[in-house]
């Protein structure tokens, strides 16, 4: 399969330090998109990066995607406590099929 | 904003139950999805629907499993008979663009809150 697998797989940070999560999955894509999910609740949509991009903005949120090694990369920069929720990559196969990968547990400490 | 919902909220069930896990998707979409997440794990795709079909559906989507558009709006999940290895919560999703075409945007997918599901 080409699930996503994110690491770390929980994070602790203080307020106001940037947070860096990881993405690898293992074949070609269509797209990489990261989603939020607070706790006992649905996954939001955060940002898609095209498999031809290899940088992009909206925010405070920064994704790299390095096709060649079949990894990206959410950077949060300054968090807040409210930033506090699991991260998900997915990747959009040929079918168009989002496949999720474990999560990454932000925790950031006021 | 428009948003996806799902009832129940939480559903408690014995074990060898049928269960119907009930689904509004946004009402210009013409995906749907329903996906599942097992306690702290990961987000696991069962199916996608399009066009009143299955489009795809994953080695979880067994025999027990089955989905249904029954009018214009809803769009339900049924597990035929329960086993307590199907407590999980349950995500449905839709979207513009979708599985098994081309199309000519990503796949960025809607979430409800999901509906919980507890076998004893």
């Amino acid at each position: 399969s080409q699930q996503g697998e994110e690491d770390p797989q929980a994070l602790s940070i203080q307020e106001g330090e940037n947070a860096t999560m990881n993405c690898s999955y293992k074949t070609s894509i269509n797209n990489l998109q990261w989603y939020r999910q607070n706790s006992g609740r649905g996954l939001v949509h955060l940002i898609l990066i095209r498999s031809n991009e290899r940088e992009k903005h909206s925010g405070r949120l920064r994704v790299t995607l390095d096709t060649s090694k079949k990894s990206s990369s959410l950077l949060i920069t300054a968090s807040r406590a409210a930033d506090t929720a699991s991260y998900f990559c997915a990747t959009e196969d040929s079918s168009y099929k989002l496949i999720f990968g474990s999560g990454t547990r932000l925790l950031v400490r006021p | 904003e428009p948003e996806v919902t799902q009832t129940p909220s939480h559903q408690v069930t014995q074990m060898g139950q049928e269960v119907i896990l009930r689904c509004v998707p946004i009402s210009n979409h013409l995906y749907f999805y329903w996906y599942r997440q097992i306690l702290g794990q990961k987000v696991e795709f069962l199916v996608s629907f399009y066009n009143n079909e299955i489009s795809e559906k994953s080695e979880i989507f067994d025999d027990q499993f089955s989905v249904e558009r029954p009018d214009g709006s809803n769009f339900t999940l049924k597990i035929r008979s329960t086993k307590l290895e199907d407590s999980a919560m349950y995500f449905c999703a839709s979207s513009e663009a979708g599985t098994g075409r081309k199309s000519s945007g990503a796949n960025v997918l809607t979430f409800g809150a999901g509906s919980r599901l507890t076998v004893l």
